[in-house]
């Protein structure tokens, strides 16, 4: 079974500062990785995914994770926070294309001014 | 361009009351899920469907059950609702291509009282 572990369910940065949100995931099999992000009162918008084209990979407003394999993880991460960034980040994981994502608890990110 | 729809957005239900919470999609996605979202538990599975007339048990279906008639839709019905079923529901549709990522509708917030 697919499990997905956000360390820290709440972050908070300073603006400007850097975002670090962490996520490792177990699974037997090479996984589809994700990170959504849900802003108060609305539903889930995809940041990022994995696709093994690349172990880094960009998403939108600035987001990055990279793919590291020998250490299960799949990290999101930001140089620079900006207000507008507090929101919850949820990593998920599939074992394949339609199965179901998997998703990890949550994490809230607090950006202070 | 509507993408996955849900409705009602809101609703408050006595214990024991029935209801249903529709889900349509208008990506012609084979695969849609329901989910539940508390607060710091990430988001449940409940039921998932991988296309018309086939639907599968997910990590929490007690209390609940689903119907997929066509591909467009994904109704989830509550019988007699309890307190633990006060939560947020979430729809979410996704292609059978590989590595796609899952489309979320707004959720419906559902208190039962």
């Amino acid at each position: 079974a697919q499990s997905v572990t956000q360390l820290g369910s709440h972050v908070s940065v300073s603006e400007g500062a850097l975002v670090l949100l962490r996520c490792n995931y177990s699974s037997s099999v090479p996984p589809y990785l994700f990170w959504y992000v849900q802003y108060p009162n609305q539903g889930l918008q995809l940041l990022l995914k994995y696709t093994s084209a690349a172990t880094l990979v960009k998403g939108i407003n600035g987001f990055e994770a990279e793919f590291k394999k020998s250490e299960t993880s799949f990290h999101l991460t930001k140089p620079s926070a900006h207000m507008s960034d507090a929101a919850e980040y949820f990593c998920a994981v599939s074992k394949n294309a339609g199965n179901m994502l998997t998703f990890g608890g949550g994490t809230r990110l607090m950006v202070k001014p | 361009n509507a993408g996955v729809t849900q409705t009602p957005k809101f609703r408050i239900l006595k214990i024991g009351q029935s209801m249903t919470l529709q889900c349509t999609q208008d990506m012609n996605h084979n695969y849609m899920y329901w989910y539940r979202q508390d607060p710091g538990m990430g988001l449940k599975l409940i039921y998932y469907s991988v296309g018309a007339g086939i639907t599968d048990k997910g990590e929490v279906p007690n209390g609940y059950n689903v119907s997929r008639s066509t591909t467009e839709d994904f109704p989830l019905r509550l019988e007699l609702a309890a307190p633990s079923q006060t939560s947020v529901y979430f729809c979410a549709s996704r292609s059978r291509t590989v590595n796609t990522e899952a489309f979320f509708g707004q959720g419906t917030r559902l208190t039962v009282v």
